[in-house]
């Protein structure tokens, strides 16, 4: 059974700071690996998808990538600001299910 | 992009009644829907998983008799809580993903609590 974690399981940074989050996988027969960004209370949305055969994907300040054959991806934030303080959850594919890490809870301080 | 459309987000009851979560894809046809349930500060955690037209399939441990799923067309799937009871109020959030696509497109989440 594929196991997702993530490290660490809260960070704070002051703002303008550059910082990595972790996602590790334990199967790499993934199909594709996805990040998301939960508010509180919220529902996710969804940042960056990475499929299997990639290796990044960046979208603005984020950048993710996927060491598929070590089980390891990560999001890079740069410059980061108030408003990225979230919780930010990796969701791996395997084609039958996608599995949840428990995710990292992130406070930007102005 | 894909946008799914989860109501109500916000539901109070009383304990012994039942209460139903909509989760509704506005742009694409939603093949499958996974419905996820969330505990405070904790990662989701998958209750079923429903395919157009078919029976749902519950993840070990869940009540499908109390949680019922139903998914009926390509963009409406429904969570029913039966007989709700305190230790039921979550946090459940919907998700959809179409045929071949592998990409999720989650629901806003609603919040139920049971009084």
């Amino acid at each position: 059974k594929q196991e997702v974690t993530q490290i660490p399981a809260a960070l704070s940074v002051p703002e303008g700071e550059n910082l990595v989050l972790n996602c590790s996988f334990t199967d790499s027969a993934i199909y594709n690996l996805q990040w998301f960004r939960q508010d509180p209370g919220k529902g996710l949305t969804s940042l960056l998808l990475i499929q299997s055969s990639q290796r990044e994907q960046t979208s603005g300040r984020l950048n993710a990538s996927l060491d598929k054959s070590s089980g390891r991806s990560t999001l890079y934030i740069a410059a980061s600001q108030p408003g990225d303080s979230a919780t930010y959850l990796c969701a791996v594919n395997t084609g039958n299910q996608f599995y949840f890490g428990t995710g990292t809870s992130l406070t930007v301080i102005p | 992009g894909a946008v799914v459309s989860q109501h109500p987000s916000w539901v109070i009851c009383k304990s012994g009644t039942s209460v139903k979560i909509e989760c509704r894809s506005l742009d694409f046809q939603a093949t499958t829907m996974f419905w996820y349930r969330q505990f405070p500060k904790q990662s989701l955690m998958l209750m079923a998983t429903s395919n157009e037209g078919s029976k749902a399939t519950y993840e070990q441990g869940v009540e499908k008799d109390k949680f019922l799923i139903n998914h009926a067309s390509l963009t409406l799937s429904t969570l029913t809580v039966t007989s709700a009871h305190p230790e039921d109020s979550s946090f459940y959030i919907c998700c959809g993903t179409r045929a071949g696509a592998n990409v999720l497109t989650f629901g806003a989440g609603s919040r139920l609590t049971v009084l």
